[in-house]
């Protein structure tokens, strides 16, 4: 079984400041690996997707890396903002006998002090 | 106007009674989840449908039951509530193919007193 683990649970930075959000998995048969941002009371929104042949992509002031093999991944933002506080959910995509699931780590909660 | 729905958006309700969730989607998805979250577990899968003839359990489907009746909806029923299913219920779409990718609905807030 899938396990994912995020690291840490909380972070609290100032703003303009570079961080590293991690992610651990135990399986690395994934099809991919997201990593969603969840706003207080609100649904989930997909940043970045990696597939797994890939291993790295960026969007913005985002990038996200895989390592397979290390059973890694971690989401870089720079010139952190107040606006970046939120949530945020890595989540794999396995494959199996008669399965296709989402597994998805407890979350880091980031807050950006302006 | 939101391409994944979920009503209703809060709902307190009685142990014992039986509870329907719904979940629209307008994006033309033809697979359909329902997650739960609860403080400190994260998300969890409860039943998942790759197509309208198409159900399967996910983690946590003890109490709950779906119905898949179109492409486009898919619900979510407990039949006999109690309050350990107090949480946050999330539906989520997903087209089949590289990339794939879960859009999630807005969420529903049950309390089962």
């Amino acid at each position: 079984k899938q396990e994912v683990t995020q690291i840490p649970a909380a972070l609290s930075v100032p703003e303009g400041e570079n961080l590293v959000l991690n992610c651990s998995f135990t399986d690395s048969a994934i099809y991919n690996l997201q990593w969603f941002r969840q706003d207080p009371g609100k649904g989930l929104t997909s940043l970045l997707l990696i597939q797994s042949s890939q291993r790295e992509q960026t969007s913005g002031r985002l990038n996200a890396s895989l390592d397979k093999s290390s059973g890694r991944s971690t989401l870089y933002i720079a010139a952190s903002q107040p606006g970046d506080s939120a949530t945020y959910l890595c989540a794999l995509l396995n494959s199996g006998a008669g399965s296709y699931q989402l597994t998805f780590g407890k979350g880091t909660k980031l807050s950006v002090i302006p | 106007d939101a391409d994944v729905t979920q009503t209703p958006r809060n709902r307190i309700t009685k142990t014992g009674k039986r509870i329907m969730l719904e979940c629209s989607q307008t994006k033309g998805h033809d697979r359909m989840y329902w997650y739960r979250q609860d403080p400190g577990l994260g998300l969890r899968l409860i039943y998942y449908s790759f197509d309208v003839k198409d159900i399967n359990k996910g983690e946590i489907s003890d109490g709950y039951s779906v119905s898949r009746q179109a492409q486009a909806k898919f619900s979510l029923s407990l039949e006999s509530a109690i309050p350990n299913q107090t949480a946050l219920y999330f539906c989520a779409t997903s087209r089949q193919g590289p990339g794939e990718t879960q859009y999630f609905g807005p969420g529903t807030r049950l309390l089962v007193l």
